[in-house]
């Protein structure tokens, strides 16, 4: 367990639909990321989050926000759902640690993802 | 621009050794491993950072060519539970903070 949670776990909605998709960081963590997964596929980064801003944008369709509220949760939402859409959707929060060199590093925790299925 | 992955798959018998590669054309400053099993969520497995640090489980050990932009995961003495999907993640020096992941590379231990 990873201490990132995610809801729901699974979710099946139609084509032109909306979702929202939540994700809990890990206590003390003020970084969010998203990624897609299709099937079969690498993980595409979309977004990410450090408290409460927009820190970077990776390949996120125009349909689809996010935001981080001040309890840090984030949102991921989902419009005009298309098939393609289909698939599975992580969370990561981060922590920044620091190597005995001086080096530091980020390192992401996933959480469980929702799995969205559009028919 | 996503990391290159080598082998994209491979199959080995308990016991066996494996060796997985991970390229990029930029400027790296780490590479992360991870390991996935279907339908979980991916788990950290080891970061290499420019300059010769790491940090990362006992059992698994990496490399990092800095010169040529590369990384490899050693996995000794397969156990059926390294079986999954490995993915190499890339920071870029001098970018935020952005993983980039490869596509992946399938392992399958037999017993």
């Amino acid at each position: 367990d990873s201490g990132v949670t995610q809801t729901p776990k699974h979710l099946i909605t139609a084509t032109g639909q909306r979702v929202t998709l939540r994700c809990s960081p890990r206590s003390g963590d003020l970084s969010v990321y998203w990624y897609q997964q299709s099937l079969d596929q690498g993980l595409q980064f979309l977004i990410q989050y450090y408290n409460g801003e927009e820190r970077a944008k990776g390949n996120i369709l125009e349909r689809f926000s996010a935001q981080q509220f001040p309890d840090l949760h984030s949102e991921l939402n989902l419009s005009s759902l298309e098939l393609g859409d289909s698939a599975l959707y992580f969370c990561a929060s981060s922590v920044v640690g620091s190597l005995a060199g001086g080096g530091t590093y980020n390192e992401q925790f996933f959480g469980p993802g929702t799995r969205l299925t559009v028919l | 621009q996503q990391p290159v992955q080598s082998p994209q798959a491979v199959i080995l018998r308990e016991g066996e050794d494996a060796v997985i590669n991970c390229s990029s054309s930029k400027a790296l400053y780490s590479v992360h491993w991870y390991r996935q099993k279907h339908g979980e969520a991916p788990v950290f497995l080891m970061i290499l950072l420019k300059g010769g640090e790491q940090k990362g489980h006992d059992k698994i050990s990496a490399s990092f060519n800095e010169k040529k932009q590369q990384s490899s995961l050693y996995l000794t003495a397969s156990q059926l539970s390294y079986s999954g999907t490995y993915f190499c993640g890339t920071i870029s020096s001098g970018s935020a903070r952005q993983l980039t992941f490869g596509s992946g590379t399938q392992l399958t231990v037999l017993p």
